[in-house]
């Protein structure tokens, strides 16, 4: 079984201001792992995803994440962000066989100017 | 961008009617699957369908729910007898071929049901 923890339900941050958005799974097989935001009264889109090789992805909008097997961490980072970041942020899991996806709670980014 | 379409964005229903949610997956993806997510809570996991036929349900995907699809391009849920705790955005996605493309699931726009 897999499952993720979001640590930070809310995350205020002014414009310009770096921001790390904190994610930590469990899982017992190799894991595949993702970032989906979620901009207010919209689908999930996907930001950025880590399947193998370097463990610092790139993702749209400015963000990256960088994988941590050690700690199992796969936290999101944006060196400046803007008013249009403003929106909800899920960290996601997948492994194994069913391709099923586990989210974490979320954690709502408020970009304040 | 191929992209995943549902219908309808947003539905209003009386406690139990019946409601079916429709999904048009991206063509050649293989796997498909529904999420929900109760306003304020979590994306959760409903039901994975693989080469036409459940592959893995989770408990709240019991025998009112139910997944089709009749037609080779959509994907349908149904919900038997709606109950208010249904209200919920239901989301549904779908994965392509190969392990990075079986892994990484793209999601529609999102079914808004009211039970009132």
């Amino acid at each position: 079984a897999q499952s993720v923890t979001q640590l930070d339900s809310q995350v205020p941050v002014f414009e310009e201001a770096p921001v790390e958005l904190r994610c930590n799974y469990s899982s017992s097989v190799s894991v595949y792992l993702f970032w989906y935001v979620q901009y207010p009264n919209q689908g999930l889109q996907l930001l950025l995803k880590y399947l193998s090789g370097s463990t610092l992805v790139k993702g749209i909008n400015g963000f990256e994440a960088e994988f941590n097997k050690s700690q199992t961490s796969f936290h999101l980072r944006k060196p400046s962000v803007h008013i249009s970041d403003t929106a909800e942020y899920f960290c996601a899991v997948t492994g194994g066989s069913n391709y099923k996806l586990t989210f974490g709670k979320g954690t709502l980014l408020t970009v304040n100017p | 961008e191929p992209e995943v379409t549902q219908t309808p964005s947003h539905q209003v229903t009386q406690m139990g009617q019946e409601v079916i949610l429709r999904c048009v997956p991206i063509s050649n993806h293989l796997y498909f699957y529904w999420y929900r997510q109760i306003l304020g809570q979590k994306v959760e996991f409903l039901v994975s369908f693989y080469n036409n036929e459940i592959s893995e349900k989770s408990e709240i995907f019991d025998d009112q729910f139910s997944v089709e699809r009749p037609d080779g391009s959509n994907f349908t849920l149904k919900i038997r007898s709606t109950k208010l705790e249904d209200s919920a955005m239901y989301f549904c996605a779908s994965s392509g071929r190969g392990y990075s493309g079986a892994n990484v699931l793209t999601f529609g726009a999102g079914s808004r049901l009211t039970v009132l």
